[in-house]
C-alpha cells in the first residue's frame, strides 16, 4: 500500500513569504507527527495530531508556525513570514492509534526540503 | 546538554566489517529505544526497537540497551555497501496524552566501502 506522501518535495521561497507543506498519512493512521530536520541533525519534534486535534504542539518554535488536520487525514504545516533559519527538511510521520504499552512504529514520508532565500 | 548524544561520524568501514554505533542519553524516563536508518533524501525508517536492557537481534543487526549506564548500541555484522546510510538512535517517553514522544540523536553517517 501507499506510504506517507509529502508535497512539494522541494520548496524555494523568499524571506518573508508564506508557505504551506502538505502531508498525506497512511490510510487509517490516526496519529500524525511533524518534525523538522536541519542539516546534520536528527529530526526534531514539532507537533502531534490525534485525529483532528493537535494534542501536543510544544515543538513549534514560534507563532509563525501553525498546522491543521481538519478531517483527520491530510495535514498542512503553515509557516508565515519565513526566515532563512526556517530552511530545513520538514518530515511528516504517521502511526496507528496508540495501543497501551505497545510501541507504535512511526512511518515517515520523504520530507519537504524548504529553502528560504 | 542534549538529552541524546550521538557521534555524527562519518564512519567509513570496509565491506564485511562489524560496525558499532552508539548513543548516550540523560533522561531516565525514556522507555523505548529505537534505531532508524535514513538514506540520502529519504525519510527515516525504523530498523529496530526495544524497551528493556539487554540485546535484541534481527538478522545482521543487534540492538543493545544498558539502562544503568544510559547507553545504547547498534551492531551491524557483515556490513554491506547497501548499509551505507545515516543511522539515527531515538528514544521515547510516554507522554501524558498517551502517546510516545520521540527524541532523536543527530545521526551517524556510515559508509561501507566495497
Amino acid at each position: 500500500g501507499a506510504g506517507v506522501s509529502q508535497t512539494p518535495s522541494n520548496k524555494v521561497t523568499e524571506k518573508g513569504k508564506y508557505v504551506e507543506l502538505r502531508c498525506d498519512p497512511i490510510s487509517g493512521h490516526t496519529a500524525l507527527y511533524w518534525y523538522r530536520q536541519s542539516l546534520g541533525q536528527g529530526p526534531e519534534f514539532l507537533i502531534y495530531f490525534q485525529g483532528t486535534g493537535a494534542a501536543d504542539d510544544s515543538g513549534l518554535p514560534n507563532d509563525r508556525f501553525f498546522a491543521v488536520r481538519p478531517e483527520g487525514s491530510v495535514s498542512t504545516l503553515k509557516i508565515q513570514r519565513t526566515e532563512r533559519g526556517d530552511s530545513a527538511v520538514y518530515l511528516c510521520a504517521s502511526s496507528a492509534e496508540w495501543a497501551g504499552k505497545t510501541y507504535n512504529e512511526q512511518f515517515f514520508g520523504p520530507g519537504t526540503r524548504l529553502t528560504v532565500l | 546538554q542534549k538529552e541524546v548524544e550521538q557521534d555524527p561520524g562519518p564512519l567509513s568501514v570496509p565491506e564485511g566489517a562489524i560496525v558499532s554505533l552508539n548513543c548516550t542519553y540523560s533522561n531516565s524516563a525514556f522507555q523505548y529505544f529505537m534505531w532508524y536508518r535514513q538514506y540520502s533524501r529519504k525519510g527515516p525508517e525504523l530498523l529496530m526497537y526495544t524497551y528493556s536492557s539487554g540485546n535484541k537481534e534481527d538478522g545482521r543487526f543487534t540492538a543493545q540497551v544498558d539502562k544503568s549506564s544510559k547507553y545504547i548500541s547498534l551492531f551491524i555484522r557483515d556490513s554491506q555497501p547497501s548499509d551505507s546510510a545515516t543511522y539515527l538512535c531515538a528514544m521515547s517517553t510516554l507522554n501524558s496524552g498517551g502517546y510516545q514522544k520521540v527524541t532523536f540523536g543527530t545521526g551517524t553517517k556510515l559508509q561501507v566501502i566495497p
